[in-house]
């Protein structure tokens, strides 16, 4: 399982703090996403990067912050202004706009817990 | 943006049967369409996809329809065998946007 690396698998936070999750990849991807998952709610986009120094909101970026300074990093920000931070979070990467074929590769996921 | 939906929440179906998961989607300049599996405690791997220029697509077991102007798309399964059971998720994008959207999900589960 190499290509996208997603680090740490669990996560605890105390309410108020913020905290940061890591995805890196070796795929020589333009493209990285991060989703969250929640039961029943499927995938939902947070944020989304097309190319180094850029990025877009999805639809609940609200609380999250993101940056993409190398191509190989795309880490995300929860911050204390996420109301209902706890859950799966899932980063992804592909080729990037403009190539035939977008398939999206997943990280393994961390599962952030507010205590 | 694009809002894609996606039925039945679960789905359960007998060893040998077949299933059909439904997505619609709202952005009609949407033209890439993907299938992907999670299996419980894994990551969403792509199992199959279609893009706008076809109607159908197979790879054994495992096909997919597209209705451009109806707006949705179906995977189809057919002679399940446990190992088919997982979370499937449909989404939609186009190919110059990486603003891929998910539907949320249907949990197969087959039967032995």
């Amino acid at each position: 399982d190499g290509g996208i690396t997603q680090s740490p698998k669990y996560l605890f936070r105390k309410e108020g703090q913020n905290v940061t999750l890591s995805c890196e990849q070796n795929l020589n991807h333009d493209a990285m996403y991060w989703y969250r998952q929640d039961p029943g709610q499927g995938l939902r986009l947070i944020y989304y990067s097309q190319i180094v120094n850029d990025f877009q909101k999805g639809d609940i970026a609200e609380g999250y912050s993101v940056s993409r300074e190398k191509k190989e990093s795309f880490p995300l920000t929860v911050t204390s202004a996420q109301k209902n931070p706890t859950a799966f979070y899932l980063c992804a990467s592909s080729i990037g706009a403009g190539a035939r074929d977008t398939e999206a590769f997943f990280g393994q996921g961390t599962r952030l817990t507010v205590v | 943006g694009e809002n894609v939906e996606q039925h039945p929440s679960t789905l359960s179906v007998q060893e040998g049967d077949s299933a059909v998961i439904k997505c619609t989607y709202s952005d009609s300049a949407s033209n890439y369409f993907p299938w992907y599996k999670q299996e419980l405690g894994k990551r969403p791997q792509l199992i199959i996809d279609i893009r706008s220029n076809v109607g159908e697509k197979k790879d054994q077991r495992i096909a997919v329809t597209l209705n451009k102007t109806a707006k949705h798309f179906s995977l189809h399964i057919t002679e399940t065998q446990p190992e088919d059971s997982a979370v499937y998720f449909c989404a939609a994008s186009k190919w110059r946007s990486n603003d891929m959207r998910f539907g949320a999900g249907t949990r197969l589960t087959v039967k032995p």
